[in-house]
């Protein structure tokens, strides 16, 4: 079976422009992370979601972050009015069962450079 | 709050030993991890031990957990050039988990 994918793999903006990444877990996997690794830095939590709960947003940064998922399949991970700062690697990475009892998968990893 | 510390960078001389050391926060983890993330490519699980745990060994890894300090270490014998990574500690914590920094691995020579 497939792993975890993201797309697009690189993406390049202007600051002030809305982007749009996607993650698609591994089928039958029931909780999705989002972080942030900017260059030379440690993985940045962003939000959670295990099945049909409230997702964790505890780590977004600001309000121009937001994520959805439907039900256990694809998340899109949505920035409005990127700015410099929010270049970076967004991993995706998903899990079968409660994460804090198993390793979690990752993605690839898309790239945004916000010029 | 939340914290995984870990030094950022490792020397080691091709066919020693390498000994990457983390410290964490949480007494309630259960679960303590090392991730390898390798030049362009994404993190991958490298090995992990339970708390309940003070020692695992998988091969050319040994991974040691002191609970009391809140130190965890991994050891990689006879380090290759392959071992050139960068490697992140994380704890479970919760709902999820906190990495680390990552300490990144430069192999001499």
């Amino acid at each position: 079976g497939a792993g975890v994918s993201q797309s697009p793999s690189n993406k390049v903006t202007e600051k002030g422009k809305d982007v749009e990444l996607r993650c698609d877990p591994i089928s039958g996997h029931t909780a999705l992370y989002w972080y942030r690794q900017r260059l030379g830095q440690g993985l940045e939590f962003l939000i959670y979601f295990q099945g049909n709960s409230a997702p964790d947003k505890s780590g977004l940064p600001s309000d121009r972050f937001s994520a959805e998922r439907t039900g256990e399949s694809v998340s899109t991970l949505t920035i409005q009015r990127t700015q410099q700062e929010d270049s970076a690697v967004y991993l995706c990475a998903s899990s079968p069962r409660d994460p804090a009892l198993g390793e979690q998968f990752f993605g690839p990893g898309t790239r945004l450079t916000v010029l | 709050g939340e914290d995984v510390e870990q030094s950022l960078f490792l020397s080691v001389r091709e066919g020693d030993s390498s000994v990457i050391n983390c410290t964490y926060t949480d007494s309630s983890s259960t679960y303590l991890y090392w991730y390898k993330q390798e030049p362009g490519a994404g993190l991958q699980l490298l090995t992990y031990i339970f708390s309940n745990m003070d020692m695992k060994q998988d091969q050319r890894l040994t991974v040691l957990l002191n609970k009391k300090d809140k130190h965890l270490s991994l050891r990689i014998a006879d380090t290759q050039t392959g071992d050139s990574a960068i490697y992140f500690c994380a704890e479970s914590m919760k709902n999820k988990i906190i990495f680390g920094k990552g300490t990144r691995l430069h192999i001499l020579p």
